[in-house]
């Protein structure tokens, strides 16, 4: 089956830690996302990646990066300056812009992250 | 400025009756909208999309909108609901590979 597959499901943080979040997608798709979800907050956009060995910031990437390798794969790193980590974290994964654009994103299950 | 509204943070419905879930958009141009839902611990499952034809669109579980462009609204509607559509929902547009902005989202809760 194909699909997106984060891991670990949990994740703690200790202070000055920086931790990472894996992302792996076997939907051949070029863009992925990471999102990250409060409650009440609806999603807000991280990190997104259109092409191997690119990606763009979103709204609030500041204490986050990420990198692509490879096609299949995006992690999220959540370094030691994100203040307020505790989220529920989301990756997507979509086909291209353009003709593509009217495709919709395919989620992983999420990573639920809180510090210690 | 594009952006996308859901005016309701909680939706609540008897089994049985029928529900509907708001969303209204801004965006210049023609717009390609969607709906989600998410389950407790879960990601966002793809429920249905608006693209350009027919202003009813047809989705998963029995679930349709209708995409209403002179009021700029996408509302998600379903004739009889179940207990098992309570549920988190998110409206959400798409202009580019890059710009997709998804609304707050609405607690759909059925009773019983």
């Amino acid at each position: 089956d194909g699909g997106i597959t984060q891991s670990p499901k949990y994740l703690f943080r200790k202070e000055g830690q920086n931790v990472t979040l894996s992302c792996e997608q076997n939907l051949n798709h070029d863009a992925m996302y990471w999102y990250r979800q409060d409650p009440g907050q609806g999603l807000r956009l991280i990190y997104y990646s259109q092409i191997v060995n690119d990606f763009q910031k979103g709204d609030i990437a500041e204490g986050y990066s990420v990198s692509r390798e490879k096609k299949e794969s995006f992690p999220l790193t959540v370094t030691s300056a994100q203040k307020n980590p505790t989220a529920f974290y989301l990756c997507a994964s979509t086909t291209g812009g353009g003709r593509d654009s009217n495709q919709p994103q395919h989620f992983g299950d999420g990573t639920r992250l809180s510090i210690l | 400025a594009q952006s996308v509204a859901q005016p309701e943070d909680q939706v609540n419905v008897a089994e049985g009756n029928p529900l509907t879930v708001k969303c209204t958009y801004s965006v210049s141009g023609n717009p390609y909208l969607f709906w989600y839902v998410q389950y407790p611990n879960r990601g966002l499952q793809f429920l249905l999309k608006y693209i350009t034809g027919d202003n009813l669109v047809k989705g998963s579980y029995g679930f349709e909108a209708e995409f209403n462009k002179s009021q700029t609204s996408f509302h998600l509607k379903k004739p009889s609901a179940l207990v098992s559509d309570s549920a988190l929902y998110f409206c959400a547009v798409r202009r580019s590979a890059s710009k997709i902005i998804f609304g707050s989202g609405t607690r759909l809760s059925i009773r019983p």
